[in-house]
């Protein structure tokens, strides 16, 4: 059974910051890892999606590694700030099921001015 | 493109009443999904469509549960005789069928309390 976990839990930094954020997973047979953001109270905002071929996918001060071997990937953000505040969420689509997407518990980030 | 809609928003309603939340997803996706997310956890599947057809459904959706997808468009989710414990955010979900591409696309969710 595909699992998905999350650390840190939660994590506060000053703004400007360099942070990474780590996921992991128990079974290496995915199509692709999405990493979302969440706000208080809001649905998720997908922010990058790496398919199982690929390495890396970086948008804007964002970029996500994925290691299918070791069941890891990252999630580095550039130069943080207060806007960043939110919870992120990685997400593995494991073969074979359809579709849907296996939840980690997420990280409930903190930038401070 | 106006994003995946949800309605209503917030429902709170009695233990034992009925609630139909419905979802309006991207027009041009053929899927849909339901999830349910608790407080300080990720959002877990319940179901999903490819057009009309319900494709899957998780061990968590009970015979209390039931979604229909009646002409491949809008969503509708129904909990019926509602208890405590389904108290959670409901959220909708559409995308492309390219599993491999295609990212999901969320809507603000349906938050439920049960009393």
């Amino acid at each position: 059974k595909q699992e998905v976990t999350q650390i840190p839990a939660a994590l506060s930094v000053p703004e400007g910051e360099n942070l990474v954020l780590n996921c992991s997973f128990t079974d290496s047979a995915i199509y692709n890892l999405q990493w979302f953001r969440q706000d208080p109270g809001k649905g998720l905002t997908s922010l990058l999606l790496i398919q199982s071929s690929q390495r890396e996918q970086t948008s804007g001060r964002l970029n996500a590694s994925l290691d299918k071997s070791s069941g890891r990937s990252t999630l580095y953000i550039a130069a943080s700030q207060p806007g960043d505040s939110a919870t992120y969420l990685c997400a593995v689509g494991p073969y074979n099921q359809g579709g849907k997407l296996i939840f980690g518990q997420g990280t409930e980030l903190s930038v401070k001015p | 493109d106006t994003g995946v809609s949800q309605n209503p928003r917030h429902k709170i309603t009695k233990r034992g009443q009925n609630v139909t939340f419905r979802c309006d997803p991207i027009s041009e996706h053929n899927r849909l999904y339901w999830y349910r997310q608790t407080l300080g956890q990720g959002p877990e599947f319940l179901t999903y469509f490819q057009n009309e057809a319900q494709l899957e459904k998780s061990r968590l959706l009970s015979d209390r549960f039931s979604a229909e997808r009646p002409k491949g468009s809008f969503s509708t989710l129904e909990i019926q005789r509602t208890e405590q414990g389904d108290s959670a955010m409901y959220l909708c979900a559409s995308s492309f069928p390219d599993m491999r591409e295609s990212p999901l696309h969320f809507g603000n969710g349906t938050r439920l309390i049960v009393t």
